[in-house]
């Protein structure tokens, strides 16, 4: 079954404008983390932002924040402010078991965002 | 400091030969990752290694094999080259701390064709 889904292949968005990249998870384990990637086209995965199964807040940093909606298992990036730089592929991966358990971590198929001058 | 490592960054093989690709961690990190991201499966996990000793394992043929020394340097060898093999292959590093916010890092990956 597919654990993390990434329904937008691609996003187009005006330089300066907010955008939100949507994932969806799908775990039975209580105790879970949700990670967003960016990867450019050099191929480097860049750790965005983290969000803990049993976190009360979104998290953020800087122009990302998380939009954590437990009970939908929804956890949607939210750019601000959007720079050419951003330009990229985004990926939403989840690991389960987070008490020691297992570091594997289960990617979406991603979704590539374009920033417009 | 110095992010996660990984040589080469591009290598090109034949079939039936094998490949070895190492990952320094960053410095402290005792964990490390092996994923293999190919347009058609995308980002899959191969294994981990921790304290020399591989903790868990992904789906993927015997053929696919790592190791970790005591300085925390991980490699990985894939025997009997095969087209599909054809991938990038990113490592990644962690503290793995035990808790929830345990966050891997990524290197550059390398970029191996098979031909």
């Amino acid at each position: 079954a597919q654990k993390i889904t990434q329904t937008q292949p691609g996003m187009f968005v005006q330089e300066k404008e907010a955008v939100t990249l949507d994932c969806t998870y799908d775990t039975s384990d209580p105790s879970y983390g949700l990670f967003w990637y960016k990867q450019p086209s050099s191929g480097e995965m860049i750790f965005l932002i983290y969000q803990g199964s049993y976190d009360q807040q979104n998290a953020t940093e800087g122009r990302y924040s998380l939009n954590f909606q437990k009970a939908r298992k929804s956890a949607n990036l939210v750019i601000s402010a959007s720079q050419l730089g951003d330009s990229a592929m985004y990926f939403c991966a989840m690991r389960e078991g987070t008490q020691g358990g297992s570091e594997k971590l289960v990617f979406g198929k991603g979704m590539k965002l374009t920033v417009n001058p | 400091k110095a992010g996660v490592t990984q040589t080469p960054r591009y290598l090109i093989k034949t079939r039936g030969q094998q490949v070895t690709l190492s990952c320094s961690p960053i410095s402290g990190h005792r964990s490390v990752s092996w994923y293999q991201q190919t347009p058609g499966q995308g980002l899959q996990f191969l294994f981990e290694y921790f304290s020399e000793t591989q903790r868990n394992k992904g789906n993927f043929p015997g053929r696919f094999s790592g190791r970790q020394f005591s300085n925390s340097r991980s490699e990985m060898n894939v025997s009997t080259l095969e087209l599909g093999d054809s991938a990038l292959y990113l490592c990644a590093s962690s503290l793995r701390s035990g808790g929830e916010e345990n966050i891997q890092y990524f290197g550059a990956g390398t970029r191996l064709s098979v031909l």
